[in-house]
């Protein structure tokens, strides 16, 4: 089954750091960039960061750069997100999504998990 | 940065009416915007990528088309399925960004 599955969210502190992952099944994992999108309470789609699927290109919303670390590793189909310095307004449902097209820049999502809550609050 | 702005933020339509959204762009996304579906507790739903592409299936009630800075998603007749918030995106430079939604809902 072609899936995405996200784990590591909770409750933090403010200043405090989380790391997520995402294991995804059911697709050649290392053909796909693969990128975070986040949802606050009640809010938007927020995209946060991504990568490419050797992981040598990385990129980042302004609100997370320098905080938030995005990489893969390729032998455990695993797509990870670290986060540090973290604030309030970080307090998301954080998503894993796949690309629609595998093999170049195609960064409109076609598979999404169904999320990981992160909170930020002491 | 470029900003989606998407209007109407509310649709009030009854299921068999034609909905008709949109979302205009702070400058060219050139043919590159996407259009999602999300429904309450769920993770969003590729509809449209690339302007006027269904997504694996997608009915052939949802259309999108535009070019530029202006985009339209429309869905012919609206199932009750279809009651739901709708986001545009475009992957056209970094960052990638969202408009603000249209929900529809029904009246």
């Amino acid at each position: 089954e072609v899936q995405l599955l996200e784990s590591g969210g909770g409750l933090v502190q403010p200043g405090g750091s989380l790391g997520l992952s995402c294991a995804a099944s059911g697709f050649t994992f290392n053909d796909y960039g693969m990128s975070w999108v986040r949802q606050a309470p009640g809010k938007g789609l927020e995209w946060v960061s991504a990568l490419s699927g050797s992981g040598g290109r990385t990129y980042y919303a302004d609100s997370v750069k320098g905080r938030f670390t995005i990489s893969r590793d390729n032998s455990k189909n695993t797509l990870y997100l670290q986060m540090n310095g973290l604030r309030a307004e970080d307090t998301s449902i954080y998503y894993c999504a796949k690309p629609y097209r595998g093999n170049g820049d195609y960064w409109s999502f076609d598979l999404w998990g169904r999320g990981t809550l992160v909170t930020v609050s002491s | 940065e470029i900003v989606l702005t998407q209007s109407p933020a509310t649709l009030s339509l009854s299921p068999g009416e034609r909905a008709t959204l949109s979302c205009r762009a702070s400058q060219s996304v050139s043919s590159y915007v996407a259009w999602y579906q999300q429904k309450p507790g769920q993770a969003p739903r590729l509809l449209i990528y690339d302007t006027s592409n269904r997504a694996t299936g997608i009915p052939a009630r949802f259309s999108g088309s535009g070019s530029g800075t202006d985009f339209t998603l429309t869905i012919s007749s609206l199932e009750p399925e279809d009651f739901a918030v709708y986001y545009c995106q475009h992957r056209s430079s970094w960052p990638l960004t969202f408009g603000g939604g249209t929900k529809v809902e029904i009246k």
